[in-house]
């Protein structure tokens, strides 16, 4: 079962944009991951936080947890045509849980 | 520094054929993943290797095994293949059980 879930499905916005999507999980977590896919990629990894933190940024990332809410959201500010992609949240379970769970993913289109 | 690097890149497979899919890393991670990807599905984990040694189940391990070969090599077999086990199969690695991981390019198998 999929244990972060994306949303929205797909978004489509206008180059210079800021785009949100938002993740939500089922149990508690040691960390949770934000990772891109471009088409017919590998995904890659772009920013981890922790249990213990509320917010990290890295670049144009803004990435914020919140855990009482098993909830957490990205923000890519003043987007580019090159952000467009599949945007995938992971989940690493506490507890001695190491499987890592992924959702279904976030589909985003930016328009140049 | 390849990364983690995957073979082969496409394979059409008749039903009840077995193959192997081969993964490795240079990075000396611990931990390796088998991931498939299906479309709508996100990705689910077939199985995983905490460590050098050792080998455990994801959420989809019927219809696979795995080897972990030593500490670079990671591979999937699949003894009897089935139309239902066509899609895209990823592998990864991670520095330890909880770290971020980092992807191969996937594997496209096509199963008739």
């Amino acid at each position: 079962s999929q244990q972060g879930e994306e949303d929205p499905q797909a978004l489509s916005i206008q180059e210079g944009e800021n785009a949100t999507m938002n993740c939500s999980y089922k149990t508690s977590i040691n960390n949770l991951q934000w990772y891109r896919q471009n088409s017919g990629r590998g995904l890659v990894h772009l920013i981890l936080i922790r249990s213990n933190e509320r917010e990290k940024h890295s670049g144009r990332l803004r990435v914020t947890l919140d855990t009482s809410k098993k909830s957490s959201s990205l923000l890519i500010t003043a987007s580019r045509a090159a952000d467009t992609a599949s945007y995938f949240c992971a989940t690493r379970g506490s507890g001695g849980s190491y499987i890592p769970t992924f959702g279904r993913g976030t589909s985003l289109i930016v328009h140049p | 520094n390849a990364g983690v690097t995957q073979t082969p890149k496409f394979q059409v497979l008749k039903t009840g054929q077995s193959m192997t899919l081969q993964c490795a890393q240079d990075m000396n991670h611990n931990s390796m993943y088998w991931y498939r990807q299906d479309p709508g599905m996100g990705l689910r984990l077939i199985y995983y290797s905490a460590s050098e040694g050792t080998t455990d189940k994801g959420e989809v391990p019927n219809g696979y095994n795995v080897s972990r070969l030593n500490k670079r090599e990671f591979s999937l077999r699949l003894e009897s293949a089935a139309p239902s086990q066509t899609s895209v199969y990823f592998c990864a690695s991670s520095g330890d059980s909880l770290g971020e991981q980092y992807f191969g390019p996937g594997t496209r198998l096509t199963v008739t």
